[in-house]
């Protein structure tokens, strides 16, 4: 499958503050999905792009779709404690159906 | 309401003593797969299904089986548990038309001694 970058890793930020996550690949992908997963909880879809150069919003998260479809970015304004959890972007896995998940972002929101 | 059920939630086992853990979904999906999920390493596929009777390997398949007998059940089993299948599993389930989102389990975390 086409395997997804994701970065950073970990990133700690003060409430109100901003907060992006990337995703990239060495391949372009048909579309990419985005889930989060809050802690101890399960991975929930939020959102997917397909369309080159998409972008979506949903309140105040931006999500958008590079122009050659290799990479995606995430963007969190003005982040609240709610936001706290695990970002994952994922990309089509071999068959298609199947989703290759990057190895997310874990955002941690201080008070 | 739609959902994937996973149980049990937690379990502790010991070393080769075979398990399963379930996975039903009441969405009518034809595709389910089976994640685990470790620190540092994100979600893996572990095996994944098209339709009843047709599974396929994922990423990490060694240790583990599957069934597909009917469409709304896909279990995972582990015939000789080993310490380094100590994880968290989640199931999850989608349509068949590509590009359509996954709907996962709780989650099964799973502690081999």
């Amino acid at each position: 499958g086409q395997q997804v970058m994701q970065i950073p890793q970990y990133q700690h930020v003060q409430e109100g503050e901003d907060f992006t996550t990337y995703c990239n690949s060495s391949t372009t992908l048909s579309n990419i999905q985005w889930y989060k997963q809050r802690p101890g909880g399960h991975p929930v879809f939020l959102i997917q792009l397909v369309k080159s150069g998409e972008v979506k919003k949903q309140k105040r998260l931006t999500f958008q779709f590079g122009e050659a479809k290799k990479n995606s970015s995430l963007h969190i304004t003005a982040t609240q404690t709610t936001d706290v959890g695990t970002y994952f972007c994922a990309g089509p896995g071999g068959t298609g159906y199947a989703l290759n998940f990057g190895k997310g972002t874990s955002l941690l929101v201080t008070p | 309401e739609a959902q994937v059920t996973q149980n049990p939630r937690y379990l502790i086992t010991v070393t080769g003593k075979k398990l399963t853990v379930t996975c039903s979904q009441n969405m009518n999906h034809e595709y389910m797969s089976w994640y685990r999920q470790d620190p540092g390493l994100g979600l893996r596929q572990i095996y994944y299904s098209m339709n009843v009777e047709v599974t396929d390997k994922g990423d990490v398949p060694e240790g583990y089986k599957v069934s597909r007998k009917e469409k709304r059940n896909f279990p995972l089993i582990l015939e000789s548990p080993s310490p380094n299948q100590t994880s968290l599993y989640f199931c999850a389930s989608s349509s068949l038309q590509v590009n359509t989102e996954a709907f996962f389990g709780q989650g099964t975390r799973l502690t081999v001694v």
